[in-house]
Parts: C-alpha cells; structure tokens; sequence
C-alpha cells in the first residue's frame, strides 16, 4: 500500500471542464510534487511546494493550478486542458531539502484523458 | 546540464537469472542517486537510496553501487522473479541547497522481463 494516496485513479474530462486531483500523505513530510508522465517516458516535475509554499513552478501553463492548503493535501486544478495533457499525474512528497537524503515517496497517479 | 542515461532500455531474462541495470550520469556533483521500481500504469517505488559518500546500499535480492568519480550506478538483482518485471528508473539529486536541490533528474528507465 502506498503512503501517497491520490483521487481520483482515472479522470476522463472535456476541454472545457474544470476538475481536480487530489493528493494526500500522513508522513510527516514538508514538500509535496506533481510531476506529469507521458507513455515511456521518465517523471517531469511540474511543481514543487515547500512548508506550503509554491518553490518551483517549471513553467507549467496557467491551465495547471496547483494548491497546498496544509502540510498534508496537495491539490492540482485544472482547466481548459489540451488533448496533449493527457498522461499520469504523479504526486510525491519528502523531507524539506536539507534533509536530502530521503527518498521521494509517490502515489499511484491519477490517470488523466482529455477528450 | 545533468544527464541520465540507462542501457539497456529493455532485458529480457529467464527466471533465476543474477543481472545488472546500467545507470550513469555526467555531473558527478550529486547528492544521492535512488532507484525506482514502476509497475504499468502505477507510481514509483523506491527500492534503494545511494548517499553521495557511499559505495553501495543492499535490500533483499538488490544490491545498488555508486561510482560518484565515474558517474556509474549499477542495480544488481538476484535470483530474479516473475514478480520483478517492471520498468527500473534511477534519478540523481542534484548538490544544491535550497529548492534547486528538490529537481531529480531521472533516467529513462530499463523494462525488464523475467520469463517463467
């Protein structure tokens, strides 16, 4: 069982929709991540919250909204998305950077398609 | 820029067989490497984590090296399984401090195949 828990585990919605993933952890743990991955393709970080503050943002499009309302809830909002961003949505957290010498920890992903 | 690579991108191997997944990276300024496990439409495992002033680290049937000067990892799993199919990826982490150290920086990933 992971300790990640993301909802939902499939999402199918429209370009004109607005929906949101979720992502939970009860670790403890004071960063939280999406990444976005295509098909046979490595995880690519989207966004990065520390202490429940936005650290980085790797210029993902204003379609993606991301949120931490506490140190446990990661939340990923989206809207008018492209058929492109369709893939597996992958939450992560760890300890804070100076205690880089723990691992990531994900959830199962969401998988995303956008019709 | 930092780059990962691993070879083979695919190994398929009978049941019961010792093998070894490639991993290498070009800026040797690494905090840790960590190894992954991902199951087909599933989220990443991780199996083992390397500090930078470490050789080796071991769990189980897997046993992972770092050669930090050389910019080598290798994952060697014994007594391979059915069970171990899946696709291995490794990332490194990146010397920084501050949030430029949180961006691993992952490698494509080696499908492996144990055949009954």
């Amino acid at each position: 069982d992971t300790e990640v828990t993301q909802t939902p585990k499939h999402l199918v919605m429209g370009m004109t929709n607005k929906k949101s993933l979720k992502c939970e952890q009860h670790m403890g743990h004071r960063a939280m991540y999406w990444y976005k991955q295509k098909a046979k393709k490595p995880p690519e970080l989207m966004f990065v919250y520390s202490y429940e503050k936005l650290s980085i943002n790797e210029s993902v499009p204003s379609r993606f909204s991301p949120e931490c309302p506490n140190s446990s809830l990661l939340n990923l909002h989206l809207h008018a998305l492209q058929p492109e961003d369709s893939a597996l949505y992958l939450c992560a957290s760890s300890q804070p950077w100076y205690d880089s010498n723990q691992p990531q920890h994900f959830g199962d992903g969401t998988r995303l398609s956008i019709l | 820029k930092q780059e990962v690579t691993q070879i083979p991108a695919a190994l398929s191997v009978p049941e019961g067989e010792n093998l070894v997944l490639n991993c290498s990276f070009t800026d040797s300024a690494i905090y840790n490497l960590q190894w992954f496990r991902q199951d087909p439409g599933k989220g990443l495992t991780s199996l083992l984590l390397i500090q930078s002033s470490q050789r080796e680290q071991t769990s189980g049937r897997l046993n992972a090296s770092l050669d930090k000067s050389s910019g080598r990892s290798t994952l060697y799993i014994a007594a391979s399984q059915p069970g171990d199919s899946a696709t291995y990826l490794c990332a490194v982490r990146p010397h920084y401090s501050g949030a430029g150290s949180y961006q691993l920086t992952f490698g494509k990933g080696t499908k492996l195949s144990v055949i009954p």
